[in-house]
């Protein structure tokens, strides 16, 4: 099984929906997470970081559920530049960092 | 923010070379650093994790004595391709991570072998 999973889509959806990505992560002692976005041909960039309580950041609403080891990102409204690769990383330790596949997302006009 | 360097941006060599590509982290000390390839339309893949001082950890798959990484400084680790062929072609990017903060990605290389 891998570290964290993701479900690679691709997400088409129309301008305007609302699109929620799940990711899972299989080790208890994980302790940091994220969201990047990674633009076609580019490195990839942090979105937003992801903490207990949930957070948000504008159209974006990302959270965490220890219990059940998964992380989340709700984007609602999508925009046309929303349409990108999401991926989830999650952190252990000092310097271990394990990314998602990513999950590809498309807004359609 | 904390920046992470990486030069090459693009590099174009004929089949046989080797290609030496530097991640630097700029502002901050990394003991660790990760080294990952991308082809066009698929998703990142960690290739090894770069130690300070120590040999690099290589995932499964991948050939350390194909993929050289040197991480002689704690701002410095290097990949260098060796005698590269038309399928090593692809984009490497590096990443480094301070302690208790995200990870940060160098800009990446595009590696073409022709």
């Amino acid at each position: 099984r891998k570290e964290v999973e993701q479900d690679p889509g691709p997400f088409n959806v129309p301008e305007g929906a609302t699109v929620a990505f799940n990711c899972t992560y299989s080790n208890s002692a994980s302790q940091s997470f994220f969201w990047y976005r990674q633009d076609c041909r580019k490195e990839p960039k942090l979105l937003m970081s992801v903490y207990s309580s949930g957070n948000e950041d504008g159209r974006f609403t990302a959270q965490l559920n220890r219990a059940s080891q998964y992380i989340s990102l709700l984007i609602r409204d999508s925009k046309l530049s929303d349409s990108a690769t999401y991926l989830c990383v999650v952190k252990r330790g000092y310097q271990k960092v394990t990314f998602g596949t990513g999950t590809k997302l498309q807004v359609i006009p | 923010g904390a920046v992470v360097s990486q030069h090459p941006s693009w590099v174009i060599c004929k089949s046989g070379t080797s290609v030496k590509i530097e991640c630097r982290s700029l502002d901050f000390q990394a003991t660790t650093m990760f080294w990952y390839r991308q082809f066009p339309k698929q998703s990142l893949m960690l290739m090894a994790t770069s130690n300070e001082g120590s040999k690099a950890t290589y995932e499964q798959g991948v050939e350390k004595d194909k993929f050289l990484i040197n991480h002689a400084s704690l701002t410095l680790s290097t990949l260098t391709v060796t005698s590269a062929h038309p399928e090593d072609s692809s984009f490497y990017i590096c990443s480094a991570s301070p302690q208790n903060t995200e990870a940060f990605f160098g800009q990446g290389t595009r590696l073409t072998v022709v």
